[in-house]
């Protein structure tokens, strides 16, 4: 199974870039990114995935290196609604499963 | 859409005791899960489902039970509560392999 590798917390001031990076250096290479993050309490939410290219949405970009052997979820413009748990996740062979690690958590401040 | 709906959203039981957790989905979704979360953890996989009358086994399954007669009901069976199992449960669906998972809002139990 391709793990990945989290800082444990982040900090970020309110309306800047939060940048988190992700270590998978043991990804295959049909093996997809996945961001999902987790407010407070709540259900996780998924933000973005990808496999080789960088991708966008109305959330989040996420940037892939070209070995594919890391990447980074960019919130362009961060809000204090963006402090939560950010799971970095690659999905296991050609299943369904999403292993979650213990993820960022970020915390943005005013 | 309601989504993913799960209840109770807490519940308190004594060891030994049986319950099952409920979890819908309204989205048409085939694949459904069941996770656990402990404090300051991520999540785990208990069971999945790719389908009606499909079933199969996460990383943590022992001590639990599924079944799927229906696409839009996964229920979650606990038989002979243990503390280990105190955790706030997640259920997710998703429409396809790659497709991503909608979670519903936990059921937060303990076992005392």
């Amino acid at each position: 199974d391709a793990k990945t590798t989290q800082p444990p917390s982040m900090d970020c001031a309110e309306g800047r870039a939060a940048n988190l990076p992700c270590n998978h250096s043991t990804i295959s290479g049909n093996e997809y990114v996945y961001w999902y993050r987790q407010i407070h309490s709540q259900g996780p939410q998924y933000i973005i995935h990808g496999l080789k290219n960088n991708e966008t949405n109305e959330m989040a970009s996420l940037i892939i290196t070209e070995d594919r052997k890391s990447s980074t979820l960019i919130l362009p413009h961060a809000t204090l609604r963006d402090t939560a748990v950010y799971y970095c996740i690659v999905r296991v062979g050609s299943t369904d499963k999403l292993i979650f690690g213990t993820g960022t958590r970020l915390q943005v401040f005013p | 859409n309601a989504g993913v709906t799960q209840t109770p959203k807490f519940r308190i039981l004594k060891i030994g005791q049986s319950m099952t957790l409920q979890c819908t989905q309204d989205m048409n979704h085939n694949y459904m899960y069941w996770y656990r979360q402990d404090p300051g953890m991520g999540l785990k996989l208990i069971y999945y489902s790719v389908g009606a009358g499909i079933t199969d086994k996460g990383e943590v399954p022992n001590g639990y039970n599924v079944s799927r007669s229906t696409t839009e009901d996964f229920p979650l069976r606990l038989e002979l509560a243990a503390p280990s199992q105190t955790s706030v449960y997640f259920c997710a669906s998703s429409q396809g392999l790659a497709g991503e998972q909608y979670f519903g809002p936990g059921t937060r139990l303990t076992v005392t």
